[in-house]
């Protein structure tokens, strides 16, 4: 069976420190990786996807990027953290090619907190 | 322009009564799937429904049904006889079946706050 696994749950780190989450996927392959952010009154917004290793597209400019290392491995990254990268951090993946019936699978969630 | 619309404001409900969330969506292409996931204060995301844009039946899981109204484009999560447990947000949201390079983006809503009395 497949599953995802998203770490760490929580993190609090100061303004200006450098980011990794990192979420790696098992029991498929070649899916594809999503990150989400969900702070309060606005749901969940996509930041970052990835068809294949290497292939990142960023849904929205901000202080944030990501990479995909392997096949079943993305990282979430900053290099330097603002007070408004504080929220709900969630990894999903999808299988690749099965139209619009799939449904997203997530991992826990990284709460981070920028102090 | 907003995908996906949720304006219900926190959403109170008796145990054992039904409920019905509101949502409501934008799309210009004939093909896309709706989904309806649960997230409770632990914060994972739980998947609890999914309508597809040519299904002819409403689709139903247990105590979940989706009242699917294709023309007016809404998409209303209704849940029976509920329980404590269902205290929780829940989300909206839409797969658009056109959307080059990840052809399986999920689009959400900002989501409804429920709260089940005893």
């Amino acid at each position: 069976s497949q599953t995802i696994h998203q770490w760490p749950a929580t993190l609090v780190q100061p303004v200006g420190s450098p980011l990794s989450l990192e979420c790696t996927v098992e029991g498929t392959s070649n899916p594809n990786l999503y990150w989400y952010r969900q702070a309060a009154g606005r749901g969940l917004q996509l930041l970052f996807y990835s068809v294949g290793i290497g292939q990142i597209s960023s849904e929205v400019p901000q202080n944030l990027s990501a990479s995909r290392p392997q096949d079943r491995q993305f990282i979430l990254s900053s290099k330097k953290l603002l007070l408004s990268d504080s929220g709900f951090y969630l990894c999903a993946w999808v299988p690749q090619g099965r139209g619009t019936g799939t449904e997203a699978f997530f991992g826990q969630g990284t709460r981070l907190t920028v102090v | 322009a907003q995908k996906i619309t949720q304006t219900q404001p926190g959403m109170f409900v008796q145990e054992k009564e039904a409920v019905t969330l509101d949502c409501t969506y934008d799309t210009s292409d004939p093909s896309y799937g709706l989904f309806w996931y649960k997230q409770p204060s632990s914060g994972e995301m739980i998947f609890l429904i999914y309508q597809g844009s040519y299904d002819q039946q409403n689709a139903t899981e247990g105590r979940y049904s989706l009242n699917f109204q294709k023309a007016r484009k809404s998409a209303n999560l209704v849940i029976s006889a509920s329980q404590l447990g269902d205290s929780a947000m829940y989300f909206c949201a839409m797969r658009e079946a056109t959307y080059t390079g990840a052809n399986s983006k999920l689009t959400f809503g900002k989501g409804i706050t429920l709260s089940v009395r005893p």
